[in-house]
């Protein structure tokens, strides 16, 4: 298996930009996760799915970030108007069993 | 209050010695999972080993294990004979199966360095 698979993995835009991430979970799993990690805030959950559907959001910082799964092999997280303070890595992450994989993440910059 | 405390920002360790990487929770969950991770320099999130809440052993993957100590809260993860390769920044978190569903909360991580 090819494990959870981001893309970009680098991501650079202009404020004001609307930015999408992308996520191919492992196949099979049934949970997907959203996390940012940042120097200030460490890493924190943004969303996660079960079975496609959304079932915590709390995390996500406010209405500028939105987060789909149309089916059980892709995820998006969109952010629209983006700004400097969205820079971070983006992870995403999918488990069925005990422990979540990660993908490689993407780097995102807001210049 | 915080979830997890990983009171180590830094560690340093001799090549082939052992090291042990603190980590402490708080949670009123009896049902919980403690897991490890590892994020080496290129930036991935490696998973290394799991403690659930009603396992009597402690946890043992490879050179990695998990001093589970329950009543004083501590789940500290343990490396024997260090490689070079170890060096990374490594993270604590918990599953809170009641009270947080799927969530992982991680802790503010150790950054190892293995000297040769």
């Amino acid at each position: 298996d090819a494990g959870v698979i981001q893309s970009p993995r680098h991501e650079v835009t202009e404020m004001g930009q609307e930015v999408t991430l992308r996520c191919k979970p492992i196949s099979g799993h049934d949970y997907l996760f959203w996390y940012r990690q940042t120097m200030m805030r460490g890493l924190e959950l943004l969303i996660y799915f079960n079975n496609n559907v959304p079932i915590d959001d709390s995390g996500m910082p406010e209405d500028r970030f939105s987060a789909k799964m149309p089916n059980a092999s892709f995820s998006t997280l969109k952010i629209q108007p983006s700004e400097p303070r969205d820079s971070a890595v983006y992870f995403c992450a999918s488990r069925t069993g005990t422990e979540a994989f990660f993908g490689q993440g993407t780097r995102l910059t807001v210049v | 209050a915080q979830k997890i405390t990983q009171t180590q920002p830094g560690m340093f360790v001799q090549e082939k010695e052992a090291v042990t990487l603190d980590c402490t929770y708080d949670t009123s969950d009896p049902s919980y999972g403690l897991f490890w991770y590892k994020q080496p320099s290129s930036g991935e999130m490696i998973f290394l080993i799991y403690q659930g809440s009603y396992d009597q052993q402690n946890a043992t993957e490879g050179r990695y294990s998990l001093n589970f100590q329950k009543a004083r809260k501590s789940a500290n993860l343990v490396i024997s004979a260090s490689q070079l390769g170890d060096s990374a920044m490594y993270f604590c978190a918990m599953r809170e199966e009641e009270t947080s569903g799927s969530r992982l909360t991680f802790g503010e991580g150790t950054q190892l360095t293995v000297n040769p």
